[in-house]
C-alpha cells in the first residue's frame, strides 16, 4: 500500500529542546516537501527536496533544517524550537520526472506544541 | 508575486444542494492547477489536476474548470453530502524548466454541509 508516514503524530515540547519529525515514503518518489499549516494562513512550504542530497528553501524555512540522505526519508529538524513553531506539519511526496505531472500525496500530519 | 486567492472563505449549504468554489491565481509560468479536499486535522487529498490545455475535469460529484486566459478556476460540487464538509484548497504549480516546480497554495474554502 502506498504510504507517507510521519512520526510522531503529536508532540508537546519546551522551548529550545531539539526535535526531529520523521517522514518516510514507500513510493520511490523523487520529490518530498514539508509544510506547516496555521489557522487563517493555509499551507506554507518550509523546505523541499527534488531528489537525494538536493534540498531547497520554501516560503518559511527560518528555524528549520532538513536532510535527504536517502530517497525514502526526509526528516524535519527543529534545532531550537520556539512557541511560534507551534503548528500542524505535513510531509508530502510526488514523482518528479521532467515533462510529467504527478499527484502529490500528503502524510497524516504532526501536531507540534512548543511551550 | 505568485498568489492564489480563494473565495468564499467559508460556505454553509444544505445537504443535497450544489455549490461552486472559486480560485483566482497570478502564477507564472503556469504548470498545473489542483484542487484538494482536506478533512479537519488530516492531510489534503487530491481531487483533480488540470494542465493549461484542460478546461474541465470531473471526479465523481466534483467538477473543476480552468480558464487559463483569465487565470480562474472553479470547483463545482453537485448534490452535496454531509461528508463533503471539509476545506477545499486550490493549488497552482509553477513551471520549472520542463517540470512542475514549487506549489502555491490558496488558503482554502471551508465548506459546511448541514442536514
Amino acid at each position: 500500500e502506498a504510504q507517507v508516514t510521519q512520526n510522531p503524530r503529536y508532540l508537546i515540547t519546551v522551548t529550545g529542546k531539539k526535535l526531529t519529525v520523521t517522514c518516510s515514503q514507500n513510493m520511490n518518489h523523487e520529490y518530498m516537501s514539508w509544510y506547516r499549516q496555521d489557522p487563517g494562513l493555509g499551507l506554507r512550504q518550509i523546505y523541499y527536496s527534488m531528489n537525494v542530497e538536493v534540498t531547497d528553501k520554501g516560503d518559511v524555512p527560518e528555524g528549520y533544517k532538513v536532510s535527504r540522505k536517502e530517497k525514502r526519508n526526509f526528516p524535519l529538524i527543529l534545532e531550537s524550537p520556539s512557541p511560534n513553531q507551534t503548528s500542524l506539519y505535513f510531509c508530502a511526496t510526488t514523482k518528479n520526472i521532467r515533462g510529467q505531472i504527478y499527484e502529490q500525496y500528503f502524510g497524516p500530519g504532526t501536531r507540534l506544541t512548543v511551550t | 508575486k505568485n498568489q492564489v486567492e480563494q473565495s468564499p472563505q467559508s460556505l454553509i449549504i444544505l445537504e443535497g444542494k450544489n455549490c461552486t468554489l472559486q480560485c483566482n491565481y497570478t502564477v507564472s509560468p503556469f504548470s498545473n492547477l489542483r484542487w484538494y479536499k482536506q478533512d479537519t486535522g488530516r492531510g489534503p487529498v487530491s481531487l483533480t489536476i488540470m494542465t493549461f490545455s484542460e478546461n474541465t475535469k470531473s471526479n465523481g460529484r466534483y467538477t473543476a474548470t480552468l480558464d487559463a486566459d483569465t487565470k480562474q478556476s472553479s470547483l463545482h460540487i453537485t448534490a452535496s453530502q454531509l461528508s463533503d464538509s471539509a476545506s477545499y484548497i486550490c493549488v497552482v504549480s509553477v513551471r520549472y524548466g520542463g517540470s512542475q516546480g514549487n506549489l502555491i497554495f490558496g488558503k482554502g474554502t471551508k465548506l459546511s454541509v448541514k442536514p
